[in-house]
This record gives C-alpha cells, structure tokens and sequence, in this order.
C-alpha cells in the first residue's frame, strides 16, 4: 500500500535553532513528494514539492527539504527557525491509485519556543 | 487574483440535516478535490472532479455524501441526514492541470461542519 508516514506528532525547538519536521513515503515507482503548511483555521499552503533531479529541494519561507531514495525519506528542513513557523506541516505523496491523487501525512505540529 | 473560496466558512447542523458546502476553485482551474480532516488527524481524500464529472469518488462515502462541479457555478459537497460523525473540517482544493503531472494544489480556507 502506498503511504507517507510522519513518525513526530510534534516538534519543539528554539527561536533561532535549525528544524526538522521528518516525513517517509512508501510508493511504487518514482515518488512526487510535497510539503504544505496549515496555520490555525486556515487551508494548506504549498511549500516545496521534489520531482526529480537535485535532492536538495528549496521552498518557501527559507525552508528546504531533503530527498533520500535509499532512506525513502523527504524531511522537511530550515536553518534558523521562527516563532512565526510555528504551525502543522504536512508531507505528501502524489500516488496512483484509481487515479493520480494525494496521499498525505497525518501531519506535524512544530511549536517554535522564543 | 483570488484563491479558492470556500463558504460558509462555519457550519452547524443538527442530526438528520443537510449540509451544503461550496467550493469555488481559482480561475481558471478545472480539476476540483474534496477533502475531510478530522481533529488532529491528516488530511483524507473525497472526491476529485472536472467541470460536469466525477473522475474519482473512491474516497467518499457509500451513503449520504455526493458532489457536482457543474457548468457554472462552485463545486457543491453535499451531506444528507447529517450524523455527529459527520462534524469535521472541509477542505475544497483546485489545480490547474491534473496530478499525473506533479501540480500542486492551492487550498480553500475550510468549512468547518458542527453537528450536534
């Protein structure tokens, strides 16, 4: 079954310190892998998405994500984070399945300590 | 440019109800996706539709649930005789082009459904 995992409900860090937000995939060919980020109340914002190419994956709000085939991974990464990051971060998988659809994560929350 | 809209952004219902939730994707857009979160939970695929059809309802319940994306006017998820488990949060999302290419989505803010 194809599916994306992310195995941390949450997240804390510092202001200022260097994030992670780890996400796994599991598909049958090769993956088209996203990250979106939900505030409170609101509806999924994009944040990067990897197709193919440079593993190394640059987005929006200074974040970047890494693409690992042998890990099967795509953590989601950002050098100095800010309180204003705080917020839940989904992985995504495109899969076919019937026909071509997200799969997402169940999502997670980074709390970003001043 | 505006993005996807989605109303009412809030909505309560009692048991047995009907509940209507629109969505109208960003202009231009043809492909429509429905989508349930519940409560501290991901994001679960509906339906996905273009402008007069279904192409995929895999996600949606047998019973209750159905919905349009007509000519004219906004995609409409509709839910009859509403249930308590029905209470969740609706999210519309559209894309240009279909998924087989890798386009993302662009998200409505939510209907967020009450059923009490």
């Amino acid at each position: 079954a194809q599916s994306v995992a992310q195995p941390e409900d949450q997240v804390n860090v510092a202001e200022g310190n260097p994030l992670t937000v780890k996400c796994t995939y599991s598909v049958s060919g090769n993956p088209y892998l996203f990250w979106y980020v939900q505030y409170p109340n609101r509806g999924l914002q994009f944040l990067l998405k990897y197709i193919t190419g440079d593993n190394l994956v640059k987005g929006s709000y200074g974040f970047e994500a890494e693409f690992n085939k042998s890990q099967t991974s795509f953590h989601l990464k950002k050098p100095s984070a800010l309180v204003s990051d705080s917020a839940l971060y989904f992985c995504a998988v495109i899969a076919l399945s019937g026909t071509y659809k997200y799969i997402f994560g169940t999502g997670t929350r980074l709390k970003v300590l001043a | 440019n505006a993005g996807v809209m989605q109303n009412p952004r809030h909505l309560v219902r009692r048991r047995g109800q009907e509940a209507r939730l629109r969505c109208s994707p960003m202009k231009g857009h043809s492909h429509v996706y429905w989508y349930r979160q519940l409560p501290e939970e991901g994001l679960k695929f509906m339906v996905y539709l273009q402008k007069e059809n279904i192409i995929d309802e895999s996600g949606m319940p047998k019973e209750r649930f159905s919905a349009e994306f007509p000519k004219e006017g906004p995609s409409i998820l509709r839910i009859q005789q509403v249930v308590r488990g029905d209470s969740a949060a609706y999210f519309c999302a559209s894309s240009l082009l279909g998924l087989a290419g890798a386009n993302e989505q662009f998200f409505g803010p939510g209907t967020r459904l009450t059923v009490l």
